[in-house]
């Protein structure tokens, strides 16, 4: 079955610490893969997708995120969060011609000052 | 702001009862889709509508049904409510008759319908 897995539940961080959020989706044929932000009371937001090409690709806020198709993963990284990072971030991938999308359970970043 | 729009915001039902659940998608766009949020959990696909007809379908009961409007926007109906079926439900919109790869075709998601099932 096609799914994906977030290896952390609950990540706590302080302010200019590095991020690194796992991602590994299960399905073998090609694949778009995205990542979404849910901040606190707001909706879900793109932070970041990858079609093809250069598999290191970056999105808002200085996040960024590498495919490494061996590997069937997707993982997050950040070189410095801050406090406004807080927030749960989510994983997804669709494949096929449709954007069906297959969501992870989320992790959830909690920031200190 | 989102540019999907749904609503009711919150809504409280009772089991058994019925729902209806409305969006109107972001402007330009003519794909929707419905996806179940229950708590602590990922979005799960309902199914999506193109041309007033669904197209995809996640693994949910018949339960579930929907409908799209020649505006483009959309309703998921929910009938003989089950206590499991709180959650919150989301309407993502695309465009470019939501097929991939196309950079216009990411979804944007509205802010979503929480249900309550007493």
């Amino acid at each position: 079955a096609q799914s994906v897995s977030q290896h952390n539940h609950h990540v706590i961080l302080s302010e200019a610490a590095s991020l690194e959020l796992g991602c590994n989706y299960s399905y073998g044929g090609t694949v778009n893969l995205f990542w979404y932000v849910q901040y606190p009371g707001q909706h879900l937001q793109l932070l970041l997708k990858y079609f093809s090409g250069d598999p290191l690709v970056k999105g808002i806020k200085g996040f960024e995120a590498e495919f490494i198709k061996s590997k069937f993963s997707f993982n997050l990284r950040k070189p410095s969060v801050q406090w406004s990072d807080t927030a749960e971030y989510f994983c997804a991938f669709s494949s096929g011609g449709y954007n069906k999308l297959i969501f992870g359970a989320g992790t959830r970043l909690a920031v200190h000052p | 702001d989102a540019g999907v729009t749904q609503s009711p915001t919150h809504l409280i039902k009772t089991r058994g009862q019925q729902v209806t659940l409305r969006c109107s998608p972001k402007s330009g766009h003519d794909t929707v889709s419905w996806y179940q949020q229950a708590l602590g959990q990922g979005p799960q696909f309902i199914f999506q509508y193109y041309e007033e007809e669904e197209r995809q379908r996640g693994n949910f009961p018949d339960r579930f049904s929907g409908h799209q409007f020649p505006n483009y926007s959309s309703e998921l109906n929910v009938n003989a409510l089950l206590l499991g079926d709180s959650a919150l439900y989301l309407c993502a919109s695309s465009g470019d008759r939501g097929r991939i790869p196309s950079g216009a075709n990411v979804l944007t998601f509205g802010a979503g319908s929480r249900l309550t099932v007493l």
